[in-house]
């Protein structure tokens, strides 16, 4: 059983496209997150939900929206892809109430923009 | 707003030989601290975390680190590496009062030579 799995695990589109990459967790944590990895390993947070509540927004173009139905599943839909969208996009999950939980990061979602 | 960095951007070493990757970070408050480990091609995975008590945590694998609060420090040590111990690793800093944001270093990649 994968806690924490996103899909697709690759995707090859072409700018100007809308994708949707998709997480869930079932390690019964309230609170999930997006992160972005580039092609120099840096990890940016770029969002998080604690119960479908949005509670992080980082300086991230609008063109991204992420979506939490309830809080197992958190997707991430980009709009009109660009060049610069090429990266890994981890998905996380904590339990906030104790504060000291780390991250269950899922495998990664590759997405490249030709 | 707190911050992270890892001195270290790209360390090579011979197997046996010792470990210590740098992390400091930028917070006055209670900070809880973790590194991660990301092995080519996959997820990141905690090794170990310190939040509150004894400041020498010792975590996967071997790996242990020494919080130094006068130093807003949190290095990695391992006595002895092994050539499965190529990665990328990270330090990661949240703000102890509830804070959900985790924030990450720039990750130092760790080559050992068989």
């Amino acid at each position: 059983d994968t806690a924490v799995s996103q899909t697709p695990k690759y995707l090859v589109t072409q700018m100007g496209n809308d994708k949707s990459i998709k997480c869930e967790q079932n390690l019964g944590h309230d609170t999930m997150y997006w992160y972005k990895q580039d092609s120099k390993k840096f990890l940016k947070i770029m969002f998080s939900y604690n119960n479908k509540e949005l509670i992080i927004n980082e300086t991230v173009p609008n063109r991204f929206s992420p979506k939490s139905p309830d809080k197992a599943h958190l997707n991430l839909h980009i709009n009109s892809l660009e060049l610069g969208d090429s990266a890994v996009y981890f998905c996380a999950s904590r339990k906030r109430e104790s504060n000291t939980g780390e991250l269950f990061f899922g495998e990664g979602s590759r997405l490249t923009v030709l | 707003a707190q911050s992270v960095s890892q001195h270290n951007h790209h360390v090579i070493l011979s197997e046996a030989a010792s470990l210590e990757l740098g992390c400091n970070y930028s917070y006055g408050g209670t900070v809880n601290l973790f590194w991660y480990v990301q092995y080519p091609g996959q997820h990141l995975q905690l090794l170990l975390k310190y939040f509150s008590g004894d400041p020498l945590v010792k975590g996967i694998k071997g790996f242990e680190a020494e919080f130094i609060k006068s130093k807003f420090s949190f290095n990695l040590r391992k006595p002895s590496v092994q050539w499965s111990d190529t990665a990328e690793y990270f330090c990661a800093v949240n703000a102890g009062n509830r804070d959900d944001k985790i924030i990450f270093g720039k990750g130092t990649r760790l080559h050992i030579l068989p």
